[in-house]
């Protein structure tokens, strides 16, 4: 099947700095890829949806300047949590689709703390 | 808009034991697809089934198959022979107008 890789899969990070996450399709070219937020117990929240070349879509209530999401090509897409706040410590996941089809192929995740 | 409900946050059985997890769901998409997903501890979600809408037929993939009532916008998920493996964290997930929707999720125990 296809595979989608997500790095790094933890990370922490100092309060006011910015990391970036990065979601890979190994294996086939992805022309939609999303990113997804999972708080503890809970289901996956989509953030955005992102096509390859294009500006994100963003859905309502996620900051767009604080979640900058980036697709320059069809096999990466990245995710930048800019002045990280220990609120947006959570669980994202990545997921890619190829074509025009349902289904998504999801990344490992990556696990943020920020302190 | 669609909504998926979960109504059972938690479900247990017996190793070899069959278990069904429940799904609602509600799209105004003529043309939509239904998922059962599977995350482990690992949290890496894993697809074990999915649904056409416009197909009757209800989909089977080895021990999972599912009860597809799209009148009454229904979604079950049936675990059969359950094993330690399928312990884990089981979201129903609707696709329609190019979003996938996710429930609130089932935690399954398996007893040994």
């Amino acid at each position: 099947g296809a595979v989608v890789s997500q790095h790094p899969s933890r990370v922490i990070c100092k309060s006011g700095t910015s990391v970036k996450i990065e979601c890979r399709s190994l294996d086939f070219q992805a022309t939609t890829m999303f990113w997804y937020r999972q708080f503890p117990k809970q289901s996956l929240m989509l953030m955005a949806t992102s096509n390859e070349g294009s500006k994100a879509t963003y859905e309502q209530g996620v900051e767009k300047d604080k979640f900058l999401i980036n697709h320059a090509s069809l096999t990466l897409s990245t995710l930048t949590v800019t002045s990280a706040h220990p609120e947006d410590s959570s669980f994202y996941i990545c997921s890619a689709r190829a074509g025009s089809g349902p289904e998504a192929f999801f990344g490992q995740g990556t696990r943020l703390t920020v302190v | 808009a669609q909504t998926v409900t979960q109504s059972q946050p938690e479900m247990s059985v017996q190793e070899a034991e069959t278990v069904t997890l429940s799904c609602t769901y509600d799209t105004s998409e003529s043309d939509y697809y239904l998922f059962w997903y599977k995350q482990p501890p690992s949290r890496q979600m894993i697809l074990v089934i999915r649904q056409e809408a416009y197909k009757q037929q209800n989909a089977t993939e080895n021990r999972f198959s599912v009860n597809f009532q799209k009148a009454a916008k229904s979604f079950s998920l049936k675990i059969s022979d359950s094993q330690l493996g399928d312990a884990a964290m089981y979201f129903c997930a609707s696709f329609g107008n190019e979003k996938l929707t996710f429930g609130t999720g089932t935690r399954l125990t398996i007893i040994p």
